[in-house]
Order: structure tokens, then sequence, then C-alpha cells
């Protein structure tokens, strides 16, 4: 079965401008979070889906946003960027068969999409 | 949930060596423990998902425990080997993911 992926695997921005990221669950799971790591941060989450529908998020301004397709496959949008938006992006997705998704789910994480912002 | 800590920080250790490290968590609203370790250039891997109190998890040489009453948890290495160089990760899962900031782990052959 194949992993989470997560495209692109790196991404050069400016100031000012938009990103859009991606990830693909592994096939079946339907709950897909969001994380971000900086330099010296643990990873900080970001939001999580499940069915289409934000279930939480995390304490990140509003030009952090985010969306949950039919397909399970998520995409992660950051509008405005600022330089201390550089960091690594990781998505994780859970089986989550019960409804909402469990806490003990396990998590199973994309390899990361590498933003930078110049 | 408020604030996830892991100490310590590094550590440097021989091969063969056992280690362990802490994760302290607000004991109030916890739901369950995640352990996780991250290898350079690889994906966070899930080792525990750990939820009542006095819970005790293995797999080979590492295992773990958990006191929801006080708020901690340990990981457990039995005879490092070079190939446990990593990061170790908790995170303490409730309505949201918190995560520590990491132990970092070098182990020396």
């Amino acid at each position: 079965k194949a992993g989470v992926t997560q495209t692109p695997r790196y991404l050069i921005k400016t100031r000012g401008q938009q990103v859009t990221l991606s990830c693909s669950p592994i096939s079946g799971h339907r709950s897909v979070s969001w994380y971000q790591q900086t330099p010296g941060q643990g990873l900080q989450f970001l939001f999580e889906y499940f069915s289409e529908t934000q279930r939480n998020k995390g304490n990140f301004p509003g030009r952090f946003s985010g969306r949950q397709f039919s397909n399970s496959r998520s995409e992660m949008n950051v509008s405005t960027l600022e330089l201390g938006d550089s960091a690594l992006y990781l998505c994780a997705s859970s089986l989550a068969t019960g409804a909402p998704p469990s806490s003990t789910d396990t998590q199973y994480f994309g390899p990361g999409t590498r933003l930078t912002v110049l | 949930i408020l604030n996830v800590e892991q100490s310590p920080q590094s550590l440097h250790v021989q091969e063969g060596d056992s280690t362990n490290f802490t994760c302290s968590f607000p004991s109030s609203n916890f739901y369950a423990l995640h352990w996780y370790r991250w290898e350079t250039a690889k994906s966070p891997e899930a080792l525990f998902v750990m939820t009542l109190n006095g819970d005790e998890k293995k797999k080979g040489r590492i295992s773990a425990t958990l006191n929801t009453k006080e708020g901690y948890s340990y990981l457990y290495i039995k005879g490092s080997q070079p190939e446990d160089s990593a990061t170790y990760l908790c995170a303490a899962r409730g309505f949201k993911t918190i995560f520590g900031a990491g132990t970092r782990l070098f182990v020396k052959a």
C-alpha cells in the first residue's frame, strides 16, 4: 500500500505570494492533519480534516487555510507569504474508522514539503 | 492541553547503552499519548499509542510507560544501536494535537 505523498517536495516563493501544498493520504484513510515545523520548534498543529470538513484548527492566522476533497486528498494554502512561513510542512493521515476520528488513531506522516520564502 | 515538554533535548550514548527520555504533559483533558521516531530525511514513524494510566508498550528493544495522573511518559531503549539515532517525539492528543520539541538521540558505534 502506498504511503502518504506530498507535492511538491520543495518550493521557493517570495514574500507576498501564495502557495498551495497537496497531500494524498494512504488509500482508505479519511482523516488528514497538517503540521508546520520551523527551526527550533516542535511540530505545530495547523488543522485536521475529516470527510471534507475541518474538524480542528491550531493557532495560526487566517492566511493559512485548507480543504479536503471527496477522495480524502487535502490541500493547504498560505496566502500573502511572510519570511516566517519558511518551514517544513507535514501532513499525516489516519484511518478514522469512527466519526469523529479518535485521538488514539495512529497517524502516518508524509515526507513533507520544504517551503522557503525569500 | 497546553504544553508538552520533552527532556533531555539531546542525548549522546555509546552503542550498547540503555537510555530513557521523558515526556511531560498536562494531565487534564488527556486522551492519548503518541510516541514517534523521526530519522533524518525520513517521515516521522509511529512507535506507540498509549491511553490508560499504567500502560506499558514494547516494540523490540524500545518500550514506553504512561502515568496519566502525574502527566508523564517514559521511553526506554535497551542496548542502543547506531540505527536508533533519531529524534524521538511525543504528542498529546485530545481535541487538538500538541507535540513536544523532541529528544535528539545520537548513538556512537
